[in-house]
């Protein structure tokens, strides 16, 4: 079993549409989770963290936390066609040199 | 990518060759990072840095080596290139759990 595990998509939404991109983690005394965008080619770009269980909303992105099932969401929001990228799922399970274990990512595509 | 830059951000070279990677972070953080992206397997961590000549190897170490002689710079070495190494090679910092990436740095052994 995978630390951190996504769905590799591809995830195809219509434009105006919410996205809901979806993270599972294996290690219970993981202690805070990122959301990571890429577009291809291009380098991760952190977009969001959320560290306690619920919802964190930043303008059109929602992060969802629920340590108990040990599961972490993305939501997008009026989804546009540029928001289409990879979005990699990262968890650190604490400790003092903040390494983060990455998902293998899911590449949403958003249609116009 | 402000403030990280990856030098050289391209590179083909032969089986067998040392090849050296440059990190360099204008943002004085105290954590860097080594990581190779892959399909299939997302990004691995191969080497980290918790400051000046502090560094310790993450999952994917083998063939690689660091090293970090000032907060500013942290080098990857391939000891002997292998084609297995072909990869991109993501450089991050972090002064608290956020990790910041540069532009990465395509290699292919070939």
């Amino acid at each position: 079993q995978k630390e951190v595990e996504q769905n590799s998509g591809p995830l195809s939404v219509p434009e105006g549409a919410i996205a809901s991109l979806n993270c599972t983690y294996s290690d219970r005394v993981s202690q805070s989770f990122f959301w990571y965008r890429q577009y291809s080619g291009k380098s991760p770009e952190l977009i969001m963290s959320i560290y306690s269980n619920g919802d964190k909303e930043d303008g059109r992105f929602t992060a969802q936390l629920n340590k108990a099932s040990q599961y972490v969401s993305l939501l997008i929001r009026d989804s546009q066609p540029s928001d289409s990228a990879t979005y990699l799922c990262a968890v650190n399970r604490g400790g003092a040199t903040n390494k983060l274990i990455f998902g293998t990512g899911t590449l949403l595509a958003v249609q116009p | 990518d402000a403030g990280i830059t990856q030098s050289p951000r391209h590179k083909v070279t032969e089986t067998g060759t040392p090849v050296t990677l440059r990190c360099h972070q204008t943002e004085n953080h105290r954590y860097m990072y080594w990581y190779r992206q892959d399909p299939g397997h997302g990004l691995r961590l191969i080497h980290y840095s918790y400051g000046v000549k502090d560094t310790d190897k993450g999952e994917v170490s083998d063939g690689y080596s660091v090293s970090r002689s000032k907060t500013e710079d942290f080098l990857l070495t391939l000891e002997s290139a292998t084609s297995s190494q072909t990869s991109v090679y993501f450089c991050a910092i972090s002064e608290t759990e956020k990790q910041y990436f540069g532009p990465g740095t395509r290699l292919t052994v070939t």
